[in-house]
């Protein structure tokens, strides 16, 4: 099916040690976006890209890295995990012009 | 500072009647909102949204009402069905991105 994928769907982390969660998109969307929800608190931006080539900050960015690897992928990276950063974490993207987000189904992340 | 505000974090609504959920918001540049639904371990599927200049969007037992003046919108859903049981998300587009609320929990008891 069409849509954005997401991997892995869940990952546990000791303090300190790095991982990628990866974000492929099929849609040929322009914009992409990495967010992540804590309960109580939403769902906060952590980073986006509008295009190929760009990414901004979003609410959220300490403790974060990104990279827009091509048109359809964009990954998010914690270089030094920490207990704060265990959290869902849901990617998203947008076609230019449009106003509609499509999410993907999500990566649980748990930091000891 | 949150600029999508969902207050009343959970609603427990009868089968068949109106479920209204509630959302302000603080930056008056916004200039698109959308419903957001989510279920547990999925992810949020867009649900209906409305343009900045008009103040009612309707879809089937989905309406969103926007006064622009109190930076308020709401979402009704008429009749409530099992179903709708959900977290909906409030949110609101400007500079490419959106800002979301809190959420609301909806438990539609059958």
């Amino acid at each position: 099916n069409a849509g954005v994928t997401q991997t892995p769907k869940f990952q546990v982390l000791k303090t300190g040690q790095s991982m990628t969660l990866q974000c492929a998109q099929d849609m040929n969307h322009n914009s992409m976006y990495w967010y992540r929800q804590d309960p109580g608190m939403g769902l906060r931006l952590i980073y986006y890209s509008a295009s190929e080539g760009t990414t901004d900050k979003g609410e959220v960015p300490n403790g974060y890295n990104v990279s827009r690897l091509n048109k359809r992928e964009f990954s998010l990276r914690l270089e030094s995990a920490a207990p704060s950063q265990t959290s869902v974490y849901f990617c998203a993207s947008r076609e230019s012009g449009a106003n509609v987000l499509t999410f993907g189904a999500g990566s649980r992340l748990t930091v000891l | 500072d949150q600029q999508v505000k969902q207050n009343s974090p959970s609603l427990s609504v009868q089968e068949g009647r109106i479920s209204i959920l509630n959302c302000d918001y603080t930056n008056s540049m916004f200039d698109y909102f959308l419903w957001y639904k989510k279920y547990p371990a999925e992810g949020p599927t867009f649900l209906i949204s409305i343009s900045s200049i008009k103040d009612k969007n309707e879809d089937g037992r989905f309406t969103v009402f926007l006064n622009k003046s109190a930076k308020h919108l709401s979402l009704h859903i008429v009749p409530s069905q099992p179903g709708d049981s959900a977290v909906y998300f409030c949110a609101a587009k400007g500079n490419n991105r959106l800002a979301f609320g809190k959420g609301n929990q909806v438990v539609v008891i059958p």
